[in-house]
């Protein structure tokens, strides 16, 4: 079964420093998403993508994380000057189409921890 | 106001009884998703079950049911002959369609534990 593919798993990176989130959406797939959820925390909205633009952002996505799709196939979340408050899983998700019956599938996460 | 409500943050239930995990909702959109996921300790979220706002019947999918009660705007997620895989904690989420078919909102989620 397709899946929604998201790496690395894990990435340990220090403050103030850039980081590049990887995911690779189910191929046929039209709205791709990021959710981060902070230990033990509800789940997130970040932004939502379609036909090549960011459709919906949250507060929290602010001018500190970009998304890109750059080749057709990888969707990526770049967070700059990364904070401690940064530190959370971070969920790439992907649905075929904008409708209320398609589910999101979600990826494995990508774990941030920013020391 | 919270779009979805999860009043349960913990509930623990015998292995191979049935457990219900409660969900409420808030939207004025007709037409609109609800959705419940599993997200066990290794952190994936696994989607179990869907329904619609215009479906007649509750949704079902092998153990999990779907108790929709679309007056009272609730939509319970019932496991039966629980097993000790499905401790792990329990999302409920809502799409709506029409206003903000973007954005997935998720509850808080309830920690299931299964007794031997």
């Amino acid at each position: 079964e397709p899946e929604v593919t998201q790496t690395p798993s894990h990435q340990v990176t220090q403050m103030g420093q850039e980081v590049i989130l990887r995911c690779v959406p189910i191929s046929n797939h039209l709205y791709f998403y990021w959710y981060r959820q902070i230990l033990g925390q509800k789940v997130e909205f970040l932004v939502s993508f379609y036909n090549n633009e960011i459709s919906e952002k949250s507060e929290i996505f602010d001018d500190q994380f970009s998304v890109e799709r750059p080749d057709g196939s990888n969707f990526t979340l770049k967070i700059r000057s990364t904070k401690l408050e940064d530190s959370a899983m971070y969920f790439c998700a992907s649905s075929p189409t904008g409708e209320g019956a398609s589910p999101l599938h979600f990826g494995n996460g990508t774990r941030l921890t920013v020391t | 106001a919270q779009k979805i409500t999860q009043t349960q943050p913990g509930m623990f239930v015998q292995e191979k009884e049935a457990v219900t995990l409660d969900c409420t909702y808030d939207t004025s959109d007709p037409s609109y998703g609800l959705f419940w996921y599993k997200q066990p300790s290794s952190g994936e979220m696994i989607f179990l079950i869907y329904q619609g706002s215009y479906d007649q019947q509750n949704a079902t999918e092998g153990r999990y049911s779907l108790n929709f009660q679309k007056a009272r705007k609730s939509a319970n997620l019932v496991i039966s002959a629980s097993q000790l895989g499905d401790s792990a904690m329990y999302f409920c989420a809502m799409r709506e369609s029409f206003y903000n078919f973007n954005k997935f909102y998720f509850g808080s989620g309830t920690k299931l534990n299964v007794k031997p």
